[in-house]
């Protein structure tokens, strides 16, 4: 298994540039997240997935944030426009099933830098 | 708001000794609890979960469950230098019929040679 897929690995953009991070989760999982990472804040999460369907977008910060899922292999994270603050490691999560015990399996982030 | 906390640390330990890991939580509905394993510019790794008051031993890792106190930690025998990294908890509940996960912002744990 080649476990969560995530890129870009690093992107570097100017502020007011669209961004778009993407995520293929393990195969046969039903749940997916996207996470923030930030010295600050730690991990934060901004919104999940059950079934491809967005569950919680509740920690997404503001409009400039959008996420989709369009089938049960991909998602993307866009932020548009960008702004320095969104500068963080953004993580995709992919879990089995939603019941007590499951854990989440991460990819290995995008580290993204507005400047 | 959902509130996981733990000392950032670093929490140093000589290479043997055993580190204590710490995180309390404020929702007493909180189902299970996960401790994360964070190696300095890697991804979180799931290392322990517990979902029952008590401990849960899996090899040299301990984590103790106590929901009156809201309280979970982490114990980690014979600490090798290999088990520096950042600790993160995570606790699970639920709202509107869905499962939700909070994570504390880590424990950043240093075994000294």
């Amino acid at each position: 298994d080649a476990g969560v897929i995530q890129s870009p690995r690093h992107e570097v953009t100017e502020m007011g540039q669209e961004v778009t991070l993407r995520c293929k989760p393990i195969s046969g999982h039903n749940s997916l997240f996207w996470y923030r990472q930030t010295m600050m804040r730690g991990l934060e999460l901004l919104i999940y997935f059950n079934n491809n369907v967005p569950i919680d977008d509740s920690g997404m910060p503001e409009d400039r944030f959008s996420a989709k899922m369009p089938n049960a292999s991909f998602s993307t994270l866009k932020i548009q426009p960008s702004e320095p603050r969104d500068s963080a490691v953004y993580f995709c999560a992919s879990s089995p099933i939603n019941t007590n015990r499951d854990e989440q399996y991460f990819g290995p982030g995008t580290r993204l830098t507005v400047t | 708001q959902k509130e996981v906390e733990q000392n950032s640390g670093p929490l140093s330990v000589p290479e043997g000794a055993i580190a204590s890991l710490n995180c309390t939580y404020s929702d007493r509905g909180s189902q299970s609890f996960f401790w994360y394993r964070q190696y300095s510019g890697k991804s979180p790794e799931l290392i322990m979960f517990i979902y029952s008051n008590g401990d849960k031993e899996d090899g040299r890792f301990t984590a103790q469950l106590n929901k009156a106190s809201q309280y979970v930690s982490l114990l980690i025998r014979d600490s090798q230098p290999s088990d520096s990294a950042t600790y993160l908890c995570a606790v699970k509940w639920e709202s509107g019929g869905y499962q939700k996960v909070t994570f504390g912002t880590g424990t950043k744990l240093q075994v000294i040679p």
